[in-house]
């Protein structure tokens, strides 16, 4: 499979639960991110990972807790999240972040509902 | 923190019309500036970017966009669509200085009756 693949498409967890999205590239890229789209908001980006270094968190609560064991995978652990939480969460990846320049290839995201 | 804005959020116009969406961004650094299209049940991807050079860009599918760096601008426009632009637009811009954060704006949901 090419691209940027996502699992599971969608998931329906309770405040109390610990699940985690996958994210996984087949494209040779050294950058990943993390990325939250809730209805009438713009895209915000969560976190930022270049070489499995993380390189940025844009304020995520802790209930949000990345892990990128290699270039390749992606993780999202949720727990106790908050009805709020609930959105569309993409992954994203590109050569590198270099200077900004380089494109973001992006997955088909995961529907997150928090009941 | 640097945000972008979209306007008229819902647009629907008929095919071979020209379309012009407007994008501006808070910023007052050097900037790369992209937009984005996500067609219905498919993943978001990149319709144009540009970094420096000539201001005016053209991309894939017949758009272009053009850079207007005074008035902090990044319009998008194709002269005539077809029923196939049907799609969520997005622009985006990243400071050259702060090359992790890319920032979108809140997306202009464009259909093309047929």
């Amino acid at each position: 499979e090419t691209g940027v693949t996502q699992t599971p498409r969608h998931l329906v967890m309770g405040m109390t639960n610990k699940k985690s999205l996958k994210c996984e590239q087949h494209l040779g890229h050294n950058a990943m991110y993390w990325y939250k789209q809730s209805a009438k908001k713009p895209l915000e980006l969560m976190f930022v990972y270049n070489f499995k270094e993380q390189t940025e968190n844009n304020s995520v609560p802790s209930r949000f807790s990345p892990e990128c064991p290699n270039s390749s995978h992606l993780f999202l652990h949720l727990h106790t999240l908050q009805p709020e939480d609930s959105a569309l969460y993409l992954c994203a990846s590109s050569q590198d972040t270099g200077t900004g320049t380089y494109e973001q290839y992006f997955g088909p995201g995961t529907r997150l509902t928090v009941t | 923190a640097q945000s972008v804005s979209q306007h008229n959020h819902h647009v629907i116009l008929s095919e071979a019309a020209s379309l012009e969406l407007g994008c501006n961004y808070s910023y007052g650094g050097t900037v790369n500036l992209f937009w984005y299209v996500q067609y219905p049940g498919q993943h978001l991807q990149l319709l144009l970017k540009y970094f420096s050079g000539d201001p005016l860009v053209k991309g894939i599918k017949g758009f272009e966009a053009e850079f207007i760096k005074s008035k902090f601008s990044f319009n998008l426009r194709k002269p005539s669509v077809q029923w196939s632009d049907t799609a969520e637009y997005f622009c985006a811009v990243i400071p050259v200085e702060r090359n992790n954060r890319l920032a979108f704006g809140k997306g202009n949901q464009v259909v093309v009756i047929p």
